[in-house]
Protein backbone atom coordinates (compact mmCIF):
# COMPACT_ATOMS: atom_id res chain seq x y z
CA UNK A 1 0.00 0.00 0.00
CA UNK A 2 1.86 3.34 -1.11
CA UNK A 3 2.00 5.96 1.78
CA UNK A 4 2.97 9.54 2.39
CA UNK A 5 2.91 10.89 4.96
CA UNK A 6 3.57 14.57 5.68
CA UNK A 7 5.02 16.83 8.50
CA UNK A 8 6.22 20.32 9.56
CA UNK A 9 3.68 22.14 8.94
CA UNK A 10 3.19 24.60 11.97
CA UNK A 11 2.64 28.88 12.64
CA UNK A 12 5.23 30.80 11.24
CA UNK A 13 5.65 34.61 11.22
CA UNK A 14 5.80 36.27 7.78
CA UNK A 15 9.04 36.31 6.75
CA UNK A 16 10.00 33.09 8.21
CA UNK A 17 10.67 29.74 7.48
CA UNK A 18 9.96 26.41 7.25
CA UNK A 19 10.63 22.93 6.56
CA UNK A 20 8.57 20.03 5.17
CA UNK A 21 8.63 16.56 4.79
CA UNK A 22 7.12 13.56 3.34
CA UNK A 23 7.91 9.81 4.33
CA UNK A 24 6.59 7.93 1.34
CA UNK A 25 6.18 3.89 1.36
CA UNK A 26 4.38 1.44 -0.33
CA UNK A 27 6.24 1.68 -3.68
CA UNK A 28 10.08 2.35 -4.71
CA UNK A 29 10.66 5.54 -3.78
CA UNK A 30 13.90 6.43 -6.27
CA UNK A 31 11.25 4.87 -9.22
CA UNK A 32 9.23 8.49 -9.20
CA UNK A 33 8.93 11.96 -9.41
CA UNK A 34 7.31 13.68 -6.39
CA UNK A 35 5.54 16.96 -6.33
CA UNK A 36 4.15 19.22 -4.06
CA UNK A 37 0.63 20.66 -4.15
CA UNK A 38 -1.31 23.13 -2.00
CA UNK A 39 -4.65 23.99 -1.09
CA UNK A 40 -5.43 27.23 0.81
CA UNK A 41 -8.45 27.37 3.22
CA UNK A 42 -11.68 26.99 1.10
CA UNK A 43 -9.95 27.43 -2.17
CA UNK A 44 -8.93 25.25 -5.14
CA UNK A 45 -5.39 23.27 -5.76
CA UNK A 46 -2.44 24.77 -6.72
CA UNK A 47 0.37 23.16 -7.65
CA UNK A 48 4.03 23.70 -6.15
CA UNK A 49 6.93 22.16 -7.44
CA UNK A 50 8.25 18.81 -8.97
CA UNK A 51 11.66 17.36 -8.56
CA UNK A 52 12.97 14.62 -10.69
CA UNK A 53 13.22 10.78 -9.61
CA UNK A 54 16.93 11.31 -9.31
CA UNK A 55 17.35 14.83 -8.01
CA UNK A 56 18.34 15.88 -10.70
CA UNK A 57 15.45 18.64 -11.73
CA UNK A 58 13.33 20.61 -10.34
CA UNK A 59 10.53 22.63 -11.13
CA UNK A 60 8.39 25.59 -9.19
CA UNK A 61 5.48 27.18 -9.43
CA UNK A 62 6.34 31.23 -10.32
CA UNK A 63 4.30 32.29 -6.76
CA UNK A 64 7.04 30.39 -4.74
CA UNK A 65 10.23 30.43 -7.37
CA UNK A 66 13.31 31.99 -5.29
CA UNK A 67 11.73 30.81 -2.08
CA UNK A 68 11.39 27.43 -1.51
CA UNK A 69 13.38 24.46 -2.36
CA UNK A 70 12.72 20.90 -3.25
CA UNK A 71 14.98 17.93 -2.58
CA UNK A 72 14.45 14.45 -1.71
CA UNK A 73 16.83 11.93 0.06
CA UNK A 74 16.18 8.67 -1.48
CA UNK A 75 18.37 6.49 0.97
CA UNK A 76 15.25 7.53 3.38
CA UNK A 77 12.64 7.43 1.09
CA UNK A 78 11.65 11.28 1.85
CA UNK A 79 10.76 14.37 -0.25
CA UNK A 80 11.84 17.75 0.78
CA UNK A 81 9.81 21.27 0.98
CA UNK A 82 12.51 24.32 1.91
CA UNK A 83 10.13 27.30 2.66
CA UNK A 84 11.90 31.08 3.19
CA UNK A 85 10.09 34.37 2.81
CA UNK A 86 6.99 33.30 4.16
CA UNK A 87 4.05 35.37 2.79
CA UNK A 88 0.30 35.35 3.92
CA UNK A 89 -0.79 33.75 0.86
CA UNK A 90 1.16 30.87 1.21
CA UNK A 91 -0.91 29.73 4.37
CA UNK A 92 -2.82 26.56 3.00
CA UNK A 93 -2.41 22.54 3.47
CA UNK A 94 0.38 21.00 1.38
CA UNK A 95 0.14 17.92 0.07
CA UNK A 96 2.94 15.26 -0.87
CA UNK A 97 2.17 13.68 -4.29
CA UNK A 98 3.83 10.39 -6.22
CA UNK A 99 3.94 11.21 -9.82
CA UNK A 100 2.08 8.29 -11.75
CA UNK A 101 4.70 7.94 -14.34
CA UNK A 102 8.12 5.44 -13.74
CA UNK A 103 11.35 7.17 -14.40
CA UNK A 104 12.06 4.93 -17.51
CA UNK A 105 9.17 6.52 -19.07
CA UNK A 106 10.95 10.00 -19.08
CA UNK A 107 7.51 11.52 -18.62
CA UNK A 108 6.37 13.88 -15.73
CA UNK A 109 2.75 14.82 -15.55
CA UNK A 110 -0.09 13.97 -12.82
CA UNK A 111 -0.02 12.75 -9.34
CA UNK A 112 -1.59 9.22 -8.75
CA UNK A 113 -1.30 8.88 -4.32
CA UNK A 114 -1.72 11.99 -2.54
CA UNK A 115 -0.80 12.11 0.87
CA UNK A 116 -2.75 13.93 3.76
CA UNK A 117 -1.16 16.99 3.71
CA UNK A 118 0.48 19.27 6.79
CA UNK A 119 -0.94 22.71 7.21
CA UNK A 120 1.58 25.81 7.23
CA UNK A 121 -0.25 28.92 8.69
CA UNK A 122 1.80 32.47 8.05
CA UNK A 123 0.52 34.96 10.54
CA UNK A 124 1.68 37.53 12.81
CA UNK B 1 1.21 29.60 -19.27
CA UNK B 2 -2.20 27.65 -19.36
CA UNK B 3 -5.24 27.88 -17.71
CA UNK B 4 -7.81 25.85 -17.15
CA UNK B 5 -11.35 26.86 -16.24
CA UNK B 6 -13.72 24.56 -15.51
CA UNK B 7 -17.97 25.04 -15.35
CA UNK B 8 -20.12 25.58 -14.21
CA UNK B 9 -18.50 25.93 -10.40
CA UNK B 10 -21.53 24.33 -8.62
CA UNK B 11 -23.22 21.65 -10.40
CA UNK B 12 -26.77 20.38 -8.55
CA UNK B 13 -28.00 17.11 -10.14
CA UNK B 14 -30.19 14.29 -8.43
CA UNK B 15 -28.91 10.61 -7.16
CA UNK B 16 -29.23 8.07 -10.17
CA UNK B 17 -28.94 11.23 -13.22
CA UNK B 18 -26.25 12.04 -15.02
CA UNK B 19 -23.58 14.61 -14.58
CA UNK B 20 -21.63 16.22 -16.98
CA UNK B 21 -18.31 18.47 -16.20
CA UNK B 22 -16.36 20.84 -18.12
CA UNK B 23 -13.00 22.05 -18.14
CA UNK B 24 -11.45 23.90 -20.98
CA UNK B 25 -7.61 24.67 -21.65
CA UNK B 26 -6.31 28.39 -22.86
CA UNK B 27 -4.32 26.10 -25.60
CA UNK B 28 -4.44 22.81 -26.61
CA UNK B 29 -2.86 19.61 -24.05
CA UNK B 30 -3.79 16.97 -26.60
CA UNK B 31 -4.99 14.44 -24.36
CA UNK B 32 -2.75 15.22 -21.48
CA UNK B 33 -5.17 15.67 -18.91
CA UNK B 34 -6.30 14.54 -15.33
CA UNK B 35 -9.65 14.58 -13.17
CA UNK B 36 -9.44 14.20 -9.68
CA UNK B 37 -12.03 13.79 -7.34
CA UNK B 38 -11.96 15.64 -3.28
CA UNK B 39 -14.47 15.19 -0.31
CA UNK B 40 -14.64 17.55 2.62
CA UNK B 41 -11.79 16.60 4.79
CA UNK B 42 -10.11 14.37 2.50
CA UNK B 43 -6.74 14.67 -0.05
CA UNK B 44 -7.50 14.73 -3.96
CA UNK B 45 -8.25 11.03 -5.29
CA UNK B 46 -7.01 10.03 -9.12
CA UNK B 47 -9.99 9.31 -10.98
CA UNK B 48 -8.97 9.49 -14.77
CA UNK B 49 -6.18 10.39 -16.26
CA UNK B 50 -4.98 10.61 -20.54
CA UNK B 51 -8.82 12.02 -21.14
CA UNK B 52 -10.50 8.86 -20.65
CA UNK B 53 -8.42 6.30 -18.68
CA UNK B 54 -10.16 5.59 -15.69
CA UNK B 55 -7.87 5.20 -12.85
CA UNK B 56 -7.12 1.74 -10.11
CA UNK B 57 -10.23 0.83 -8.80
CA UNK B 58 -12.50 3.66 -9.91
CA UNK B 59 -15.98 2.80 -11.14
CA UNK B 60 -17.26 2.55 -14.66
CA UNK B 61 -19.80 4.97 -14.12
CA UNK B 62 -16.98 7.57 -14.39
CA UNK B 63 -16.07 8.47 -17.93
CA UNK B 64 -14.32 11.00 -19.58
CA UNK B 65 -13.92 12.51 -23.01
CA UNK B 66 -12.26 15.30 -25.41
CA UNK B 67 -8.93 16.25 -26.45
CA UNK B 68 -7.09 19.56 -27.19
CA UNK B 69 -9.05 22.08 -25.05
CA UNK B 70 -12.11 20.74 -24.30
CA UNK B 71 -12.71 18.23 -21.86
CA UNK B 72 -15.88 16.27 -20.43
CA UNK B 73 -15.73 14.67 -17.29
CA UNK B 74 -19.48 12.43 -17.10
CA UNK B 75 -20.85 10.46 -13.97
CA UNK B 76 -23.52 8.10 -15.84
CA UNK B 77 -25.46 7.27 -12.55
CA UNK B 78 -24.92 9.95 -9.48
CA UNK B 79 -24.11 7.50 -6.66
CA UNK B 80 -24.47 9.94 -3.01
CA UNK B 81 -20.49 9.12 -2.85
CA UNK B 82 -19.60 10.91 -6.09
CA UNK B 83 -21.20 14.70 -4.65
CA UNK B 84 -17.40 16.03 -3.85
CA UNK B 85 -15.48 18.95 -5.92
CA UNK B 86 -13.69 17.73 -8.80
CA UNK B 87 -10.50 19.27 -10.55
CA UNK B 88 -9.28 18.75 -13.86
CA UNK B 89 -5.26 19.27 -14.60
CA UNK B 90 -3.27 19.25 -18.04
CA UNK B 91 -0.07 17.96 -17.92
CA UNK B 92 0.79 18.61 -21.59
CA UNK B 93 2.97 21.85 -21.28
CA UNK B 94 4.97 21.94 -18.22
CA UNK B 95 6.06 23.83 -15.74
CA UNK B 96 3.30 24.41 -14.08
CA UNK B 97 0.54 21.95 -14.21
CA UNK B 98 -2.50 24.18 -13.26
CA UNK B 99 -5.75 22.61 -12.09
CA UNK B 100 -9.11 24.14 -13.03
CA UNK B 101 -10.78 26.11 -10.25
CA UNK B 102 -12.61 22.74 -9.84
CA UNK B 103 -16.38 22.39 -9.95
CA UNK B 104 -18.60 21.44 -6.96
CA UNK B 105 -21.24 18.47 -7.64
CA UNK B 106 -23.70 18.99 -5.20
CA UNK B 107 -27.25 16.84 -4.54
CA UNK B 108 -30.62 18.91 -5.63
Amino acid sequence: EVRLVESGGVVVQPGGSLRLSCVASGFTFDDYAMHWVRQAPGKGLEWVSLIRWDGGGTYYADSVKGRFTISRDNSKNSLYLQMNSLRAEDTALYYCVKDFYYSGSGNYGFGDYWGQGTLVTISS
Amino acid sequence: EIVMTQSPATLSVSPGERATLSCRASQSVSSNLAWYQQKPGQAPRLLIYSTSTRATGIPARFSGSGSGTEFTLTISSLQSEDFAVYYCQQYNNWPPYPFGQGTKLEIK
